[in-house]
C-alpha cells in the first residue's frame, strides 16, 4: 500500500478561524513531512517528523502548529492565518532516512 | 539561487520521446527523484535513482545520471497525452529526507 491520504481536500477559512489538516499513512513509514506549495512553484518543506518527534522546523510561523499523535497520523493545526497562506498543503511519508518519499493528494487551503 | 535547475517548458508530439533535463549542485546527494504533478493533484513519485547508478529503466521511463556534470535526465518513450503535467526533479540533501526541488518543467503533449 503506497497511499497517503489527506483530509479535507479543500478548506476555506477566515483569518480568525482555527482548523486542522490531517494526513494518514499505513505504509509503516516513520518519517512524515508537511510541505506548502504555491501555484506554479515547487513544494517548500515546512516540518519533518521522525519517529513521531519533530526533527525539522523550517522557520515556519507559529500560526502553523504540527502534531504527530502516532506513527500513522500527522496533523497541521492552523490559527490566525493570513491570505498569503493560501496554498496547496502536501503531506509526504518516507522510510527511515527519507529515501522514497510518497506524497498525498494535498489540501487546497484558501484563507479569506 | 536554486540548487536544482530545470528548463521550464517542453512541448512534444504524441508518440515522440520526451527528454527533461535537470542539473543539481550538491555532490553529496544520495537520491535523485522525478515527480509528476497533474493539475490540482499531489506529487506522484515516478522514479528515483541512487547516486551510485548511471541509468535506471522502468517501462517507458529512462533516467540517466551523470555525476561528473551533476546532470540528471528523464526520458519518456512514446509520450502520450496523459503524460502532460509538471515534472519536478529533486535531490535528497540530508539524512532527514529534506528534498530540494527544481522549479518544475511543464510538459505539453500535442496530438
Amino acid at each position: 500500500d503506497t497511499e497517503v491520504t489527506q483530509t479535507p481536500k479543500h478548506l476555506v477559512m477566515g483569518m480568525t478561524n482555527k482548523k486542522s489538516l490531517k494526513c494518514e499513512q499505513h505504509m509503516g513509514h516513520r518519517a512524515m513531512y508537511w510541505y506548502k506549495q504555491k501555484a506554479k512553484k515547487p513544494p517548500e518543506l515546512m516540518f519533518v517528523y521522525s519517529y513521531e518527534k519533530l526533527s525539522i522546523n523550517e522557520s515556519v510561523p507559529s500560526r502553523f502548529s504540527p502534531e504527530c499523535p502516532n506513527s500513522s497520523l500527522l496533523n497541521l493545526h492552523l490559527h490566525a492565518l493570513q491570505p498569503e497562506d493560501s496554498a496547496l498543503y502536501l503531506c509526504a511519508t518516507a522510510g527511515t532516512g527519507g529515501g522514497e518519499q510518497y506524497f498525498g493528494p494535498g489540501t487546497r487551503l484558501t484563507v479569506t | 539561487g536554486e540548487d536544482v535547475e530545470q528548463s521550464l517548458f517542453l512541448s512534444v508530439r504524441e508518440g515522440d520521446s520526451s527528454v527533461i533535463n535537470c542539473t543539481y549542485t550538491d555532490s553529496s546527494s544520495t537520491y535523485l527523484y522525478w515527480y509528476k504533478q497533474e493539475p490540482g493533484a499531489g506529487l506522484q513519485l515516478l522514479t528515483y535513482i541512487f547516486s551510485n547508478m548511471d541509468m535506471k529503466q522502468d517501462q517507458r521511463l529512462t533516467v540517466l545520471l551523470n555525476k561528473k556534470d551533476k546532470h540528471l535526465s528523464l526520458r519518456i518513450a512514446d509520450t502520450q497525452t496523459g503524460d502532460s503535467a509538471i515534472y519536478f526533479c529533486a535531490e535528497k540533501t540530508d539524512s532527514w529526507g529534506k528534498l530540494q526541488f527544481g522549479a518544475g518543467t511543464q510538459v505539453v503533449v500535442t496530438p
